[in-house]
């Protein structure tokens, strides 16, 4: 199992830009979500979905679509990114069972300019 | 709304001594908590957790942490600290319900562990 996988693990982008981060589980996890991390802030959740075809917002969805088309992938998009969005952005699953572990992902550090 | 809060944002300590980082939480029912790693330039493992059961849960690395429910409190434990254990804590907590909003995970701001020889 290659676990949770994220692409890219870099990438800077111009105020104004899109992108689309990638993740993808192996381990048929329902449940699969967003954060970004910053300094002194812990990890926030963006959006989560908790099966292909649903999605909900989380802390901090602003600036940010998802979509769950297949079990596997749950990508993030930036339709117009915004400095405030550089960020390390982790995505994660885990099974649908009352005592489940999360698994997360390497991450990918965005940089906004 | 469910609320985890560590403390301290550093922990310094000598390789060999003790260590404990520090963890409250608020949630309603009963919690599900949790302890994640961080190393430099890594995502999060997973060290361990405490669902039902005895209050004092073992996990990697030989890690361990106490789930006192009076206190409020989960804090992480290990009897001799290693320079290698140096990295970014976090605690986590989620109430027992497997559907909606309830599910979610909420995570510290995070304590940084620095191990010194």
């Amino acid at each position: 199992n290659a676990g949770v996988t994220q692409t890219p693990k870099f990438q800077v982008l111009k105020t104004g830009q899109s992108m689309t981060l990638q993740c993808a589980q192996d381990m048929n996890h329902e449940y699969m979500s967003w954060y970004r991390q910053d300094p002194g802030m812990g990890l926030r959740l963006i959006h989560y979905s908790v099966g292909a075809g649903i999605t909900d917002q989380g802390e901090v969805p602003n600036g940010y679509n998802v979509s769950r088309s297949t079990t596997e992938d749950f990508p993030l998009r930036l339709l117009s990114a915004a400095p405030s969005q550089t960020s390390v952005y982790f995505c994660a699953s885990r099974t649908w069972g009352s005592t489940d572990t999360q698994y997360f992902g390497p991450g990918t550090r965005l940089t906004v300019l | 709304a469910q609320s985890v809060a560590q403390p301290e944002d550093q922990v310094n300590v000598a390789e060999g001594n003790p260590l404990t980082v520090k963890c409250t939480y608020s949630v309603s029912g009963n919690p599900y908590l949790f302890w994640y790693v961080q190393y430099p330039n890594r995502g999060l493992q997973f060290l361990l957790k405490y669902i039902t059961g005895d209050n004092l849960v073992k996990g990697s690395y030989g890690f361990e942490a106490e789930f006192n429910k009076s206190q409020t409190s989960f804090h992480l434990k290990k009897p001799s600290a290693l320079v290698s254990d140096s990295a970014l804590y976090f605690c986590a907590v989620r109430p027992p319900h497997n559907t909606g909003t309830a599910s979610k995970l909420t995570f510290g701001t995070g304590t940084r562990l620095q191990v010194t020889l």
